[in-house]
């Protein structure tokens, strides 16, 4: 069975600080897909990153890096030097498949609060 | 370029009437799906839309439905309204093809509907 799991609830930092949210997730599927979503309360969910089951390259875009590991089913967000506006709740999705198109399977979500 | 729109923003209903909530998606996006999000449950997927067919569909009553129109924008229903609907309604598109993997979703800032 498919399953995110977000195991923060909330993590409260303080700006300047490195903060990690985790993502476990299961699947059967050797081909899927994984995504971070960041939710302001605003309420509109914003792609963050897309990483496909075959590409475990870590990237960096900015403050904000991420760590594919299939062999602990792990895909791990990291900000660095944490601002306020990173404030908001991250969404980890899954994705199964080449056919499951828009069926994410979302993560719980882990409430971040960075303040000044 | 413009992106989901949904309509209308906010909505309050009574228990036992029906609802129809729009979505736009990106201007070339044929792909639309929809999720519910509340407190208790998180984020659950309701169905997908693909050039006017329903391709995946979510666990959830038969009183919520959905269609999608030829020009890709798609609305969905739900009937007999229970307490328990209220909840943040979410449409997301993408340019995704079936076969050609999960390119990701663009969101639209949702749709709260509060059931009296």
């Amino acid at each position: 069975a498919q399953k995110v799991t977000q195991a923060q609830t909330e993590i409260s930092v303080v700006e300047k600080e490195d903060v990690t949210l985790d993502c476990v997730y299961e699947t059967r599927d050797t081909t899927y897909y994984l995504f971070w979503y960041k939710q302001p309360p605003s309420g509109e969910l914003v792609f963050l990153i897309r990483r496909n089951s075959f590409d475990e390259q870590n990237e960096i875009s900015g403050r904000y890096s991420w760590n594919f590991q299939k062999s602990t089913s792990s895909f791990n967000f990291t900000i660095t030097a944490s601002q306020v506006v990173d404030s908001a709740v991250y969404f980890c999705a899954l994705s199964e498949g080449r056919n499951q198109g828009g069926k994410l399977i979302f993560g719980q979500g882990t409430e971040l609060s960075v303040k000044p | 370029k413009a992106g989901v729109t949904q309509t209308p923003r906010y909505l309050i209903k009574t228990r036992g009437q029906q609802v129809t909530l729009s979505c736009s998606p990106i201007s070339g996006h044929r792909s639309v799906s929809w999720y519910q999000q509340t407190p208790g449950q998180g984020l659950q997927f309701l169905f997908e839309y693909f050039s006017e067919t329903q391709r995946n569909k979510g666990n959830f009553p038969g009183r919520f439905s959905g269609r999608q129109f030829s020009n890709s924008r798609s609305e969905m229903n739900v009937s007999t309204l229970e307490l328990g609907d209220s909840a943040l309604y979410l449409c997301a598109s993408s340019l995704e093809s079936p076969g050609q993997g999960n390119y990701g979703y663009t969101f639209g800032s949702g749709t709260r509907l509060t059931v009296v």
